[in-house]
């Protein structure tokens, strides 16, 4: 079975520009979370979709994120316009309805913004 | 505020058991995570425990729960240079244990010597 995949593994914009982070989650897995780990602080919650809905946006910086969920399968995370604060790594983590606490993490992308 | 903490950086020797130490926030929180993250990887849940529990254990794991002091702490047993890693301490925001939206600490890293 596929874990959960993301891509870019890293990305190095400017700050002004924009970037898509995208997140596969494991097959059959509702429940779908943005985390953004900043400068090796704490992991901190964005977001959470369950299947094409977002469920709670409460972590989301500010309107300059953007999140989307096709069809309930992948997501994307877009950073328009992208300020030197975003730079972080992004984690995207899938759990099924059973157990939604058991996370499965993707690898993470790291977004640099010079 | 909701808060995790952990100390940052553990060094042992092989063969040595490691303690790893978290104090959480919400004393009404169900279930406490321990995550792992190995080099260049996402984090993968390790181990949980129900908060009507004082201890589990699995295999080389321990983990200690008081909710008194709402310390949890993680031992492994017999460490090897393959539990190299970053572990994470988690609660569940709002307690609620239907969720994986997670509050997390900063992260221990666990260095073990040869």
């Amino acid at each position: 079975e596929a874990g959960v995949t993301q891509f870019p593994s890293h990305s190095v914009i400017e700050k002004g520009q924009t970037v898509t982070l995208r997140c596969d989650p494991i097959s059959g897995h509702d429940n779908l979370y943005w985390y953004r780990r900043v400068m090796g602080k704490e992991i901190k919650f964005l977001l959470h979709f369950v299947k094409e809905s977002k469920q709670d946006e409460s972590g989301m910086p500010n309107n300059r994120f953007l999140a989307e969920r096709t069809g309930g399968t992948y997501s994307t995370l877009k950073v328009q316009p992208a300020e030197l604060e975003d730079s972080g790594v992004y984690f995207c983590a899938s759990s099924n309805r059973d157990f939604p606490g058991e996370l499965f993490f993707g690898e993470g992308s790291r977004l640099t913004v010079l | 505020g909701e808060d995790v903490e952990q100390s940052l950086f553990l060094s042992v020797r092989e063969g040595d058991s490691s303690v790893i130490n978290c104090t959480y926030t919400d004393s009404s929180s169900t279930y406490l995570y321990w995550y792992k993250q190995e080099p260049g990887a996402g984090l993968q849940l390790l181990t949980y425990i129900f908060s009507n529990m004082d201890m589990k254990q699995d295999q080389r794991l321990t983990v200690l729960l008081n909710k008194k002091d709402k310390h949890l702490s993680l031992r492994i047993a017999d460490t090897q240079t393959g539990d190299s890693a970053i572990y994470f301490c988690a609660e569940p925001f709002g307690g609620s244990s239907n969720t994986g939206k997670l509050i997390f600490g900063q992260g221990t890293t666990l260095q073990v010597k040869p």
